[in-house]
């Protein structure tokens, strides 16, 4: 099973920090993904990649940017963290091809900014 | 832009019951996936249907698509506590992103 592997469950950061979310599949996907979920909004997307050193904005990119220098390891980074940015975040991966499962998630990582 | 509705938001019923939860979307896909994430987990994912009248089923679970109406379903037969969760829409736009549902949480009691 491919797995999806994000380096903290809960964090808890202060206001103006730079934060780091790490993200490590284990399958050789080409595409990796992250969302932030929020109560009553479902999942949007902050930043995808397709290829190593690729990146595309996605739906909420503003406050955020991603690093992605090998194929396996994608990183999300808030600048400056700020409260609004208290939420779920999760990592996702998936093959070009797709599948039947379309992505596998990792376990999610909450973070709190104070 | 592709939009994805669910409804209901949030479900409460109890045991033995039938319901179904809608998920509306806006714009054609090739591909609609339901998730299920359960408390503080990650998400799984329970079905992908592919075309107009694909129907899947699992257990208790039957998941259907009707493209024309832009419509897909998540039935739930005779409802047990281990379904309490939340329940996710996704669909395709573009070559690579799933859009999602806002989700319904279904809350199964004795």
């Amino acid at each position: 099973d491919v797995k999806v592997t994000q380096s903290s469950r809960y964090l808890v950061k202060r206001t103006g920090e730079k934060v780091f979310l790490e993200c490590v599949q284990d399958m050789d996907h080409e595409n990796m993904f992250w969302y932030r979920q929020d109560p009553g909004l479902g999942l949007r997307l902050i930043y995808f990649s397709y290829d190593v050193k690729m990146k595309e904005k996605g739906d909420i990119p503003e406050g955020y940017s991603v690093s992605r220098e090998k194929k396996e390891r994608f990183s999300l980074i808030l600048e400056s963290a700020s409260t609004n940015q208290t939420s779920m975040y999760l990592c996702a991966s998936s093959l070009s091809s797709w599948g039947n499962y379309g992505y596998t998630f990792g376990s999610g990582t909450r973070l709190t900014v104070v | 832009e592709l939009k994805v509705e669910q409804n209901p938001l949030f479900l409460s019923m109890q045991e033995g019951k039938n319901y179904t939860i809608y998920c509306n979307y806006s714009t054609t896909s090739d591909r609609l996936y339901w998730y299920r994430q359960d408390p503080g987990k990650s998400l799984e994912s329970l079905f992908v249907l592919l075309s107009n009248g694909a129907v899947k089923q699992e257990g208790r679970l039957m998941a259907s698509l009707d493209t024309k109406a832009r419509l897909s379903t998540l039935h739930i037969t005779a409802a047990v506590h281990d379904l309490s969760a939340t329940y996710f829409c996704a669909l395709i736009q573009g070559a690579q992103k799933l859009v999602f549902g806002q989700g319904t949480r279904l809350t199964i009691n004795p």
